[in-house]
């Protein structure tokens, strides 16, 4: 069955950066695209930004352009993101999730890893 | 800031049918289709409805999408106490800031 599991939590300080990995199975990884989308606690979901794994094609949420990288690793079928300069405001739950289809993101999800940004 | 606007909250007794709203604007629902997500307690997302109004796979058929114009509703028929949690719509963007946005999220309490 098609599963996404995500690396575990991480603590970073203010001004570094963090890289989350979603490992996919049960699937073939090149044939979805991979959305991420965090949530800070105790508020809604937000989305971050979408990769093709097929073309490595990406497009982000224009508040994390410049500090968001989206890659993946087709041998492997794992999916990453890389935020860069870190604040508090982004602790947060940082979600993996599979399209359904194409066009409807959040068909399966991973379990979420925490990150939190504390100095 | 979502552009996306949903009540806070929402509640209802089992067996009763509650509807969650969802307003937007000619960039998002008034273009693209509508997606629903239910969040329960300390879990991820899990994808409720699709296209407006299509249940993925094991969704019960309590669940319900409708789209009109720039808004959009959730009806949950038949309430029951496994409905409690977070709901949120989303949907495309065709502005030039966020491609997918999500709606602020409606909490429905089963009372």
């Amino acid at each position: 069955q098609v599963q996404l599991v995500q690396s575990g939590a991480e603590v970073r300080k203010p001004g570094a950066s963090v890289k989350v990995s979603c490992k996919t199975f049960g699937y073939t990884f090149t044939s979805f695209d991979v959305n991420w989308v965090r949530q800070a606690p105790g508020q809604g979901l937000e989305w971050m930004g979408w990769m093709s794994p097929n073309s490595g094609d990406t497009g982000f949420a224009q508040k994390f352009q410049g500090r968001i990288t989206m890659t993946r690793n087709t041998s492997i079928t794992t999916a990453y993101m890389e935020l860069h300069s870190l604040t508090s405001e982004d602790t947060a739950v940082y979600y993996c999730a599979r399209d359904l289809k194409y066009g409807d993101p959040g068909g399966f999800w991973g379990q979420g890893s925490l990150v939190t940004v504390s100095s | 800031q979502s552009v996306l606007t949903q009540p806070p909250s929402a509640s209802g007794t089992p067996g009763q049918r509650v509807t969650i709203s969802c307003s937007g604007s000619s960039s998002n629902i008034g273009t693209n289709s509508v997606k629903w997500y239910q969040q329960l307690p300390g879990t991820a997302p899990k994808l409720l409805i699709y296209s407006d109004n299509q249940r993925p796979s094991g969704v019960p058929d309590r669940f319900s999408g409708s789209k009109s114009g720039t808004s959009a509703s959730l009806a949950i028929s038949g309430l029951q106490s496994e409905d409690e949690a977070d709901y949120y719509c989303a949907a495309w963007d065709d502005s030039l800031s966020d491609l997918y946005v999500f709606g602020t999220g409606t909490k429905v309490t089963v009372l």
